[in-house]
């Protein structure tokens, strides 16, 4: 049983880049997300999705996008790669959702340094 | 005002004293409260939760909830080194999780 997996786990961008953050769960979890968490700081969410072909944004999603063709993929694309958007990046799945008291499972996060 | 409210420390605990980790939230439609432990280059790991007003135990981690007052706390009984990391809180709401900045703690030998 894998849980959530992220691939890459370290990625170096050129600024005006773009590249595609990948994550799969395996535990048939309806809702996921994604979050970035920059050094010191606590987890900031930037997209979520409450099942396949249904996505909602967060707190801070500007200048990425997601896709859920499926209960398992939650992609993250950023299309013009940003100083800004170096940081650490975690997927997270939960089951069900709304005032659930179901936690959610993270990956191992992506690293990204945008120069 | 965010939705939950953590102190961002740092906590400095002495070695076997308890730790205090105190939360605040404003969505009172929440239900369920985690605490996730995260260490340095690490993803958060759950270590409670809490649905209903009151204490709940597990081993040295003691979570309490009061829902009139909104606020939740995390309490680390016998502190030990392997305890320093940074502790987030996260309440449900109706659509996701929402976590406050995370408080770092360090107990000290």
């Amino acid at each position: 049983n894998a849980g959530v997996t992220q691939t890459p786990k370290f990625r170096i961008l050129k600024i005006g880049q773009s590249m595609t953050l990948q994550c799969a769960q395996d535990m048939n979890h309806n809702y996921m997300y994604w979050y970035r968490q920059d050094p010191g700081m606590g987890l900031k969410l930037i997209y979520y999705s409450v099942g396949a072909g249904i996505t909602d944004k967060g707190e801070v999603p500007n200048g990425y996008n997601v896709s859920r063709s499926t209960t398992e993929d939650f992609p993250l694309r950023l299309e013009l790669a940003a100083p800004s958007q170096t940081s650490v990046y975690f997927c997270a799945s939960s089951l069900i959702g709304q005032y659930s008291n179901q936690p959610q499972h993270f990956g191992d996060g992506t690293r990204l340094s945008i120069l | 005002q965010k939705e939950v409210e953590q102190n961002s420390g740092p906590l400095s605990v002495p070695e076997g004293a308890i730790a205090s980790l105190n939360c605040t939230y404003s969505d009172r439609g929440s239900q369920s409260f985690f605490w996730y432990r995260q260490y340095s280059g690490k993803s958060p790991e759950l270590i409670m939760s809490i649905y209903s007003n009151g204490d709940k135990e597990d081993g040295r981690f003691t979570a309490q909830l009061n829902k009139a007052s909104q606020y939740v706390s995390l309490l680390i009984r016998d502190s030990q080194p392997s305890d320093s990391a940074t502790y987030l809180c996260g309440g449900q709401g109706a659509q996701k999780l929402v976590f406050g900045q995370g408080t770092r703690l360090t107990i000290n030998p």
